[in-house]
């Protein structure tokens, strides 16, 4: 059984589309998360939800809003994207918000903008 | 802010070597600590975990303490094999109302028969 899984593995599009990646855990986690690694590797939060709730919005471009209809699921949506866009997204869940909790973490989403 | 920093890789190493990749970080309070791994195509997995001074974190024959004087969490293993290739990350989480990871750089280890 899949954690943590990502839909689609694979994204290529254009610059200037819309696209959307899902994210669903079946760990009855309350906290999800969304993390942007780049070209070079490095890693960076760039959202969480506790209990489908907002709770951390770091830097990110607006073009960029997150939605989580329930706490299990944790999706995406990208407008009009652009070439800076491109990377690996990744998804994680948490049981809560304790500094001490693990975060798993999905296969991630390949982003290409062309 | 907090950060971490390990460091640069590529680590390259033959089989059976002792392996060291070091860990230091900076943050407010009292975080806690995480390697992460990273194979090749695949998702991040947690490695190891330390919550305060002094423990030591270990699986798979790998091991970190929490080493709060000097502010290290380097990560240990007495002898490497080609299955340990990948990416490890060192991060940590400290609590300010919401805990998010934050991690190093991430050092390559590269592994020969």
């Amino acid at each position: 059984d899949t954690a943590v899984s990502q839909t689609p593995k694979y994204l290529v599009t254009q610059m200037g589309n819309d696209k959307s990646i899902k994210c669903e855990q079946n760990l009855g986690h309350d906290t999800m998360y969304w993390y942007k690694q780049d070209s070079k590797k490095f890693l960076k939060i760039m959202f969480s939800y506790n209990n489908k709730e907002l709770i951390i919005n770091e830097t990110v471009p607006n073009r960029f809003s997150p939605k989580s209809p329930d706490k299990a699921h944790l999706n995406l949506h990208i407008n009009s994207l652009e070439l800076g866009d491109s990377a690996v997204y990744f998804c994680a869940s948490s049981p809560g918000t304790s500094d001490t909790d693990t975060q798993y973490f999905g296969p991630g989403t390949r982003l290409t903008v062309l | 802010g907090d950060s971490v920093t390990q460091m640069e890789g590529p680590v390259t190493l033959s089989e059976e070597a002792f392996l060291t990749i070091n860990c230091t970080y900076t943050a407010t309070g009292y975080p806690s600590l995480f390697w992460y791994v990273q194979y090749p195509g695949e998702g991040l997995q947690l490695l190891l975990k330390a919550t305060k001074a002094d423990d030591k974190g270990s699986n798979k024959g790998f091991e970190a303490t929490y080493r709060k004087e000097t502010t290290s969490f380097h990560l240990e293993k007495g002898s490497v094999q080609v299955s340990d290739s990948a990416v490890y990350f060192c991060a940590l989480t400290a609590y300010s109302g919401y805990s998010t990871l934050t991690f190093g750089k991430g050092t390559m280890l590269l592994v020969s028969p």
